[in-house]
């Protein structure tokens, strides 16, 4: 059974900096499309970044270029998120997702239940 | 970047009736078109992919339609449990993008 399960959210001031972390199971990690994807409160899905199988291929949103890092770390089965310089407009709740099969990179078939961020003086 | 545009933001219908919800894109994105539901407090779920494909344990009166830019998705008899946001979402290129979301209510 795949199993998503994120951590690492909490309250950080403006300029601050958090890394998320995403512990996959059930499925071969190394193999599949990882995805981060966020929704402040009360608003829609916003894809975040995405890396591929092996770690060499990443893309993200013009609203993190720059600032966000996704990275992960086959040995562990793990998905990571750093940010930095977070501002207001970051606060929201982060769902890592799964590929749907192995190559497809756009597209996910399981998330996480997500990590609460708040950027907040 | 792709702009999405759902449409309707909101609609109400009574169990039984059939629900279609469209979704433009601002260029072609051949059929690289996913649709997904969330109900509150809750993850999202994909429930098709590549413009018309179910995924697997999606009940069937769930239905995808369209390519290039217009696409449909289609409930076709409305469920209590249906009561839920939908979002459309294209995977065709980097930075992937989502439509606001359509919320549907059961009268």
């Amino acid at each position: 059974e795949v199993q998503l399960v994120e951590s690492g959210g909490g309250l950080v001031q403006p300029g601050g900096s958090l890394r998320l972390s995403c512990a996959a199971s059930g499925f071969t990690f190394s193999s599949y499309w990882m995805h981060w994807v966020r929704q402040a409160p009360g608003k829609g899905l916003e894809w975040v970044s995405r890396i591929d199988g092996d770690g060499t291929t990443t893309h993200y949103a013009d609203s993190v270029k720059g600032r966000f890092t996704i990275s992960r770390d086959q040995a562990k089965n793990t998905l990571y998120l750093q940010m930095n310089s977070l501002r207001a407009e970051d606060t929201a709740m982060y769902y890592c997702g799964k590929g749907l099969r192995v190559g497809v990179s756009g597209t996910v078939d399981y998330w996480g239940l997500g990590t609460l961020v708040t950027v907040s003086s | 970047d792709i702009q999405m545009t759902q449409s309707p933001s909101s609609l109400s219908a009574s169990v039984g009736d059939r629900v279609t919800i469209t979704c433009r894109a601002s260029q072609s994105i051949t059929s690289s078109l996913n649709w997904c539901q969330q109900k509150p407090g809750k993850a999202p779920k994909l429930l098709i992919f590549a413009a018309s494909t179910l995924q697997g344990g999606v009940p069937s009166r769930f239905s995808g339609s369209g390519s290039g830019t217009e696409f449909t998705l289609t409930i076709s008899s409305l469920q209590p449990e249906d009561s839920a946001t939908y979002y459309c979402q294209q995977s065709y290129s980097a930075p992937l993008t989502f439509g606001g979301g359509t919320k549907v209510e059961i009268k």
